[in-house]
Order: C-alpha cells, then sequence, then structure tokens
C-alpha cells in the first residue's frame, strides 16, 4: 500500500517558468511533510516542509502548499533553473502526528529544466 | 564539516554471498537511518536507530537483513545470502533526535549477479 504517491514520474519546464510538483497521500495520520531533492550519485537533501497546522510554507524560490480535505500536497519552483534539475520525493514522518521519525517517500518525480 | 558518509560506494557481489555495508553519521547525531532504493521506487525504509533505545527493525524485508550500531556512532547494515532483489541504493540517514531534517549520505550501489 503506497501511503505517500507521487504520480508524475517526470516533469519538463522551460528556465524562468514554473515548476509545480504534485503529491497524495491517503494515511490520514500524517500532519507533517517534507520535500527532497536528489542529484544523480548523492544522497537527498532536505528542500522543506509544512505542517499540518498551516496551508502554505515559502523559502525563497519554494513553496509548498496543502490541501489536507484532498490529502495532497504541492511544491512550486518559481522561476526555475536549469540547477534545479534533479529528483523530487515528498515524505512523511510515519510516526503520525510527529514531525519526525522515519520517512515514508513518494516514488519521486525527475524535474529537467531546460534552458 | 563532515557530513553523513558511507562504503563502500558501490559493491558487486555474487548470489548467496554476504555483504556489509558501514554507515558513519554526523557527529552527535542520536537517531540513524537504513533505506533502500530499488530502481525506479522511492526510497524505503529498513530500519532506525535511536540512542540507547531497541532499534525499530519494521521495514526490514526479511530476516537475511540485520543492523547494528556500536557506541551510539557507526551502523553497519548485513545482508546474508544476497539475493538478486536486494541490489538497490542504500542510503543512510542521520539527525538529531526530535528534528525533522535528516541529512543522507551518498548511498551503497548494491549489485547482486
Amino acid at each position: 500500500d503506497q501511503q505517500v504517491k507521487q504520480n508524475s514520474p517526470s516533469l519538463s519546464v522551460q528556465e524562468g517558468r514554473i515548476s509545480i510538483l504534485n503529491c497524495d497521500y491517503t494515511n490520514s495520520m500524517f500532519d507533517y511533510f517534507l520535500w527532497y531533492k536528489k542529484y544523480p550519485a548523492e544522497g537527498p537533501t532536505f528542500l522543506i516542509s509544512i505542517s499540518s497546522i498551516k496551508d502554505k510554507n515559502e523559502d525563497g524560490r519554494f513553496t509548498v502548499f496543502l490541501n489536507k480535505s484532498a490529502k495532497h500536497l504541492s511544491l512550486h519552483i518559481v522561476p526555475s533553473q536549469p540547477g534545479d534539475s534533479a529528483v523530487y520525493f515528498c515524505a512523511a514522518p510515519d510516526a503520525g502526528g510527529t514531525s519526525y521519525g522515519k520517512l515514508t517517500f513518494g516514488q519521486g518525480t525527475i524535474l529537467t529544466v531546460h534552458p | 564539516g563532515a557530513g553523513v558518509s558511507q562504503s563502500p560506494s558501490n559493491k558487486v557481489t555474487e548470489k548467496g554471498k554476504d555483504v556489509e555495508l558501514r554507515c558513519d553519521p554526523i557527529s552527535g547525531h542520536t537517531a540513524l537511518y537504513w533505506y533502500r532504493q530499488s530502481l525506479g521506487q522511492g526510497l524505503e525504509f529498513l530500519i532506525y536507530f535511536q540512542g540507547n533505545s531497541a532499534p525499530d527493525k519494521s521495514g526490514l524485508p526479511s530476516d537475511r537483513f540485520s543492523a547494528e550500531r556500536t557506541g551510539g556512532s557507526v551502523s553497519t547494515l548485513t545482508i546474508q545470502r544476497t539475493q538478486q532483489e536486494d541490489s538497490a541504493v542504500y542510503l543512510c540517514a542521520s539527525s538529531l533526535w526530535g528534528n525533522n531534517e535528516q541529512f543522507f549520505g551518498p548511498g551503497t550501489r548494491l549489485t547482486v549477479l
């Protein structure tokens, strides 16, 4: 049972445009979410997170939106840059009601930003 | 500063052999996690250690998999009698307990022939 789903395996955007990466979850106990970014041959690096008490969290070019009723979150990157090309994973702590602990990851979305 | 390191970076082994994968977490991080990423899949949780508490082994796929963490620092993941389906990138992460940001190592790519 895939509790965190990223249904788009890949996304291609033009430099300067907006990238929108989507994530859906099924476990209503999840109330904290994280996005990680992964370059080839490297480990994932933390990008941004959001608590369920918020519906938006912004950090520079990156904004995460959470729609609890739809069990859906999205990551917006504006403006997109070629260096943003990577695999993006959404994840949730599996302990339920916590913001830390073992993570359940989505399958990832490969973002390619063309110059 | 030093991040999470893992060794070896690549390991090719024959089916049926045992392998050991090593993780050196960030100094001072009390939580240590092992995940694996199979081809085309997301990261799958395997096991985590927190301080002196009993490890959470709920993600280990079979009893061929085991892990230990010595002295609250270095961890070794052991896979006995490897099978082809064990081929994956094995990732280690560490964090301060109660902190949501996990820092990942570069991974060990395991190939079982």
